[in-house]
């Protein structure tokens, strides 16, 4: 099994263009979201999704827009490009959260894609 | 709200000796937590979680967390480091009776000297 698969993995805009970030997990999982790691933050939800045709905003969602049309890809698009959207974005997908429960699914990364916005 | 505090950016130990990686948690009701780890150029990695039970979690690679609640703290610990344990270790957490996401720390640099 690949996981979860990012495209691309690295890419240089310049400030206005947009592009959309590819997100595919071959495990069935229910859930997915897009993270931002940024140097001394952490990382930051952008948009999540918890099952196919549905997403909802995370800390840091503006900028961005996603879409999930099949259960096994999630889709970032930046519409327009700023300096403040360089970063490293990472996709993870995992089984639902159990309310109450004590199984909790970890969560499963890709391995980033590098954004330079000029 | 949800929130973790990780105090340390960096950590350094000599190779052999006990690590110990900081966390502190704000939730409002029972909290889920988690350790991760990155290495360069990689995705994380699930490392370890508690969620109810045991208070001394046991997880993958030697790695231990003890959570005390009354501290609301979950430092990830290692009795003997080695030089390949040196990556980035994000410690997470969410809220046990929601649906929330996690909520990351800021990562701390654990670097391991020959």
């Amino acid at each position: 099994n690949a996981g979860v698969t990012q495209t691309p993995k690295f890419r240089v805009l310049k400030t206005g263009q947009s592009m959309t970030l590819l997100c595919a997990q071959d495990m069935n999982h229910e859930y997915m979201y897009w993270y931002r790691q940024d140097p001394g933050m952490g990382l930051r939800l952008i948009h999540y999704s918890v099952g196919e045709g549905t997403t909802a905003k995370g800390e840091v969602p503006d900028g961005y827009n996603v879409s999930r049309l099949k259960k096994q890809n999630f889709l970032l698009g930046l519409e327009s490009a700023a300096p403040s959207q360089t970063s490293v974005y990472f996709c993870a997908s995992s089984y639902p959260p159990r309310v109450g429960s004590s199984i909790d699914s970890p969560l499963h990364f890709g391995n980033g894609t590098r954004l330079t916005v000029t | 709200a949800q929130s973790v505090a990780q105090p340390e950016d960096q950590v350094n130990v000599a190779e052999g000796n006990p690590l110990t990686v900081k966390c502190t948690y704000s939730v409002s009701g029972n909290p889920y937590l988690f350790w991760y780890v990155q290495y360069p150029n990689r995705g994380l990695q699930f490392l370890l979680k508690y969620i109810t039970g045991d208070n001394l979690v046991k997880g993958s690679y030697g790695f231990e967390a003890e959570f005390n609640k009354s501290q609301t703290s979950f430092h990830l610990k290692k009795p003997s480091a080695l030089v390949s344990d040196s990556a980035l270790y994000f410690c997470a957490v969410r809220e046990g009776t929601g649906r929330r996401a996690l909520t990351f720390g800021s990562g701390t640099r654990l670097q391991v000297q020959p």
